[in-house]
């Protein structure tokens, strides 16, 4: 499809497990971003990619964390030693350029962590 | 203090009335504004972006900008039960990081 794409839909894992959340950006995208939302709450910035390299991660939360984007395109969001609190709807979204330019966020529809 | 505050709602207007979002952000280098909509369950959507002091209009949707006050507006006019979403205001600094307010919900009531 021509849009960000974003795997698994839905994830359910155990408390201390690690987990992989995939992000296939559009085609040409060279900037891809992810958040996370809670129920209620406004997307959280996680980290954002220029290319492959990350232009900021400040919003990472703990070393748990981490996200590569290794050939520019694709990009994987880890979560090691899972807990409760990590349970949200993880969102990516690509731009042409970035926003700081006026570029356009588009996101994909998201990947729903449980953690039980 | 938040970085993009917005009120959560929910704003609840008639339909064909006029709906005004609020929104005010903290950082003074700020350069690029926004405003998303989301649908319950779905993923936000571009409806706006404004740079530059002053009212941008596209349709029924306005936006207002205020550098000064550190604030940003949109204005949906003749409100439609389609309009009734999640507005999202999202702001850059003088970087590609984009922060978003919590949103505030709308309900247009016919």
């Amino acid at each position: 499809g021509a849009g960000v794409s974003q795997t698994p839909s839905n994830k359910v894992t155990e408390k201390g497990k690690y987990v992989e959340l995939r992000c296939d950006p559009i085609s040409g995208h060279t900037a891809l971003y992810w958040y996370r939302q809670s129920l209620g709450q406004g997307p959280e910035f996680l980290i954002y990619f220029q290319g492959t390299g990350a232009a900021d991660d400040s919003g990472l939360p703990n070393d748990r964390f981490f996200a590569v984007r290794p050939e520019g395109s694709v990009s994987t969001l880890k979560i090691q030693r899972t807990e409760r609190g990590d349970s949200a709807v993880y969102l990516c979204a690509s731009s042409f350029v970035g926003s700081g330019s006026g570029g356009e966020l588009f996101f994909g529809e998201g990947s729903r962590l449980t953690v039980l | 203090q938040k970085e993009v505050e917005q009120n959560s709602g929910p704003l609840s207007v008639p339909e064909g009335a006029i709906a005004s979002l609020n929104c005010t952000y903290s950082d003074r280098v700020s350069q690029s504004f926004f405003w998303y909509r989301q649908y319950s369950g779905k993923s936000p959507e571009l409806i706006m972006s404004i740079y530059s002091n002053g009212d941008k209009e596209d349709g029924r949707f306005t936006a207002q900008l205020n550098k000064a006050s550190q604030y940003v507006s949109l204005l949906i006019r003749d409100s439609q039960p389609s309009d009734s979403a999640t507005y999202l205001c999202a702001v850059n600094g003088d970087t590609d990081k984009l922060i978003f307010g919590t949103g505030t919900r709308l309900q247009v009531f016919p």
